[in-house]
């Protein structure tokens, strides 16, 4: 089942901080993140394991709230290097490990 | 070690042809897998293997879509009969796992394919 990321798409100026939501309907195992930008495949972030703690990647952090099946990415300060979409794949409780990732959040960072 | 390689970068054919893509992964991961993706979409997972073995195919795929993984080292996908609608991204990915069925390992990503159908 595909995960629902919000918002769709965001606009910042440099130094301004960003929070994208990934939600499921199912219990989720782990959460990965990544990012892609145009043109490029998908670069992994970090993964949020199940009972995990907060992790962290540059000036991007993310949780993962178990009761409430969600995981946050923070882009903190953004950068320029931050543009691109990112997108949320939950690990589902009874899966095999394959990714279903949801729509993308697009962002874009502007001077 | 270069990354995930897939062969070719390009590819158009015409509607009704056979076409194959080839995936070489990360040498010491086991696991691959198969997405595809469409302009303003996220992948969506086609199949996956852990070493030779499919774990799993895509309950949306098409039985035109085949994918194999001799002697668990590099992948291919093949199409039959393309249609226009299969004209996308097919993006490889690799990842180590630990045996476990849960994936603790994040994924990389080759370049993809962009099938182009006309």
């Amino acid at each position: 089942q595909q995960p629902v990321q919000s918002p769709q798409a965001v606009i910042l100026r440099e130094g301004e901080d960003a929070v994208i939501n990934c939600s499921s309907s199912k219990a989720l195992y782990s959460v990965h993140w990544y990012r892609q930008k145009h043109g490029e495949a998908p670069v992994f972030l970090m993964i949020l394991l199940k009972g995990g703690e907060q992790k962290g990647h540059e000036k991007i952090s993310a949780s993962f709230n178990e009761k409430k099946q969600q995981s946050s990415l923070y882009l903190t300060a953004s950068q320029l290097s931050y543009s691109g979409t990112y997108f949320c794949g939950p690990v589902y409780g009874g899966s095999q490990g394959n990714l279903i990732f949801g729509k993308g959040t697009k962002l874009s960072v502007k001077p | 070690d270069t990354g995930v390689s897939q062969d070719p970068r390009h590819k158009i054919t015409k509607r009704g042809q056979n076409v194959t893509f080839r995936c070489d992964p990360i040498s010491e991961h086991n696991r691959l897998y198969w997405y595809r993706q469409t302009l303003g979409q996220g992948p969506e997972f086609l199949t996956y293997f852990q070493n030779e073995a499919q774990l799993e195919k895509s309950r949306l795929l098409s039985d035109r879509f085949s994918a194999e993984r001799p002697k668990g080292s590099f992948s291919t996908l093949e199409i039959q009969r393309t249609e226009q609608g299969d004209s996308a991204m097919y993006l490889c990915a690799s990842s180590l796992d630990h045996g476990t069925a849960k994936t603790n390992y994040g994924y990389t990503f080759g370049s993809g394919t962009r099938l182009t159908v006309v």
